[in-house]
């Protein structure tokens, strides 16, 4: 079995500002992780993945993720955000053909 | 490649009445999934189908709730006697299996139930 904690339901953040969005998960299987966004009445658009490889990952908009295996994280980070990037995050975890996602972040940006 | 599509984007109906939502998978997609999703909370998976296969169904899933994807193609998700507790947005995705594990996800149908 397969789940996410996204402990942040609501993250405030100043225009320009840097921010993380906190996911950690546990697998019990082979571990593939994604962040997607959901902007209001829309459904959900990937913004990056985690499959192998390099624990570094970049995305769409300019957000990038690192997959911490010790940690069990899979936090997602922009250096500096826009208005635009006013949404809900939604951690998720690859398991049992299926994808389980956290409860989610909003993240509310501050002009 | 037109993304996944779902109609009716809206629904509002009486408590009682049935109704169906259908989805349009991605071309060549043979894995098609339904999640639920309520007011601050993340989706929850209720049913998949590999081709017009169903391969698995949540729990969530009571037995008012019945999806099919008879040719393989476009999947129907039908909800008989709707309760209040039904209202929620619907999520279909598609994901073609063995093509890097993205799933990807329709706009969704909103189910208001009165």
């Amino acid at each position: 079995a397969q789940s996410v904690t996204q402990l942040d339901s609501q993250v405030p953040v100043f225009e320009e500002a840097p921010v993380e969005l906190r996911c950690n998960y546990s697998s019990s299987v082979s571990v593939y992780l994604f962040w997607y966004v959901q902007y209001p009445n829309q459904g959900l658009q990937l913004l990056l993945k985690y499959l192998s490889g390099s624990t570094l990952v970049k995305g769409i908009n300019g957000f990038e993720a690192e997959f911490n295996k010790s940690q069990t994280s899979f936090h997602l980070r922009k250096p500096s955000v826009h208005i635009s990037d006013t949404a809900e995050y939604f951690c998720a975890v690859m398991g049992d053909e299926k994808l389980t996602f956290g409860t989610g972040t909003r993240l509310t940006i501050i002009p | 490649d037109t993304g996944v599509s779902q109609n009716p984007r809206h629904k509002i109906t009486k408590r009682g009445q049935n109704v169906t939502f259908r989805c349009d998978p991605i071309s060549e997609h043979n894995r098609l999934y339904w999640y639920r999703q309520t007011l601050g909370q993340g989706p929850e998976f209720l049913t998949y189908f590999q081709n017009e296969a169903q391969l698995e169904k949540s729990r969530l899933l009571s037995d008012r709730f019945s999806a099919e994807r008879p040719k393989g193609s476009f999947s129907t998700l039908e909800i008989q006697r709707t309760e209040q507790g039904d209202s929620a947005m619907y999520l279909c995705a598609s994901h073609r299996r063995g093509s890097g594990n993205t799933i990807y996800f329709g706009e969704g149908s909103w189910l208001t139930v009165v």
